[in-house]
């Protein structure tokens, strides 16, 4: 299964910046995906990050909050932007290398806003 | 999407089997079962997944009814290293610009296994 490495792991940010999180995975996929789990709640999905289009953002997420780039089959950014303490959760990127192959999820990075 | 219904926690004692219901009552022929799991800090982890057919792997057992309304995770030796939430997930088929085959999560069962 791939092996999928998110940095940073963990962050600290005061409101208002913006941060960016990557996603390297170790071998080459078909589909990424953002998730973000929220204390204590289950994971929701954000986007599905399109190699060479832009991202497929679901319900409650948008682009200007959320930008996501895919430049190539093993690497994805996720950057939260506009920091509030609402956005204090662990982001974690998925990825998928085929249909018929199960998702894979990386540890994440939690992320805690002041 | 097909929604699934799981208990909010189940307990377990070392050693004995585990067995961990969900309902998908509205599933489609076509949409897989999948079980994930996630321990604390940890992303969720894959553990085993099926359509019609009851299987097993090195890790569990996935028994699904012969309607596919519902199925069952058996951990077959249940481990302190087990107690986790344990996700039920019907997965859509693939197909069409919107929709890539993607995990919708509930809200899981919390096992816990005792000593």
């Amino acid at each position: 299964s791939a092996v999928i490495s998110q940095k940073p792991s963990r962050d600290i940010c005061q409101r208002g910046t913006s941060l960016t999180i990557q996603c390297q995975v170790d071998s080459q996929v078909t589909m990424m995906f953002w998730y973000r789990q929220q204390p204590g709640q289950s994971l929701t999905l954000i986007a599905t990050a399109n190699q060479g289009s832009e991202a497929t953002y679901e319900s409650g997420f948008v682009i200007d909050k959320f930008p996501i780039s895919r430049p190539n089959l093993t690497f994805s950014t996720l950057t939260v932007s506009n920091m509030s303490p609402e956005d204090s959760s662990i982001y974690l990127c998925s990825c998928r290398q085929s249909y018929n192959q199960p998702q894979h999820f990386g540890d994440g990075t939690r992320l805690s806003i002041l | 999407d097909a929604k699934t219904t799981q208990p909010p926690s189940m307990d377990c004692a070392e050693g004995r089997a585990a067995n961990l219901p969900c309902n998908h009552s509205t599933i489609s022929g076509n949409e897989y079962v999948y079980w994930y799991r996630q321990i604390h800090s940890q992303g969720p982890q894959y553990i085993i997944h099926g359509l019609k057919n009851n299987e097993t792997n090195e890790m569990a057992s996935l028994i699904i009814t012969e309607d596919r309304k519902s199925s069952t995770l058996i951990l077959p030796h249940a481990t302190l290293r087990d107690t986790a939430v344990y996700y039920c997930i019907v997965r859509p088929p693939e197909g069409g610009s919107s929709n890539t085959g993607k995990l919708i999560f509930g809200q899981g069962t919390t096992l816990q296994v005792k000593p």
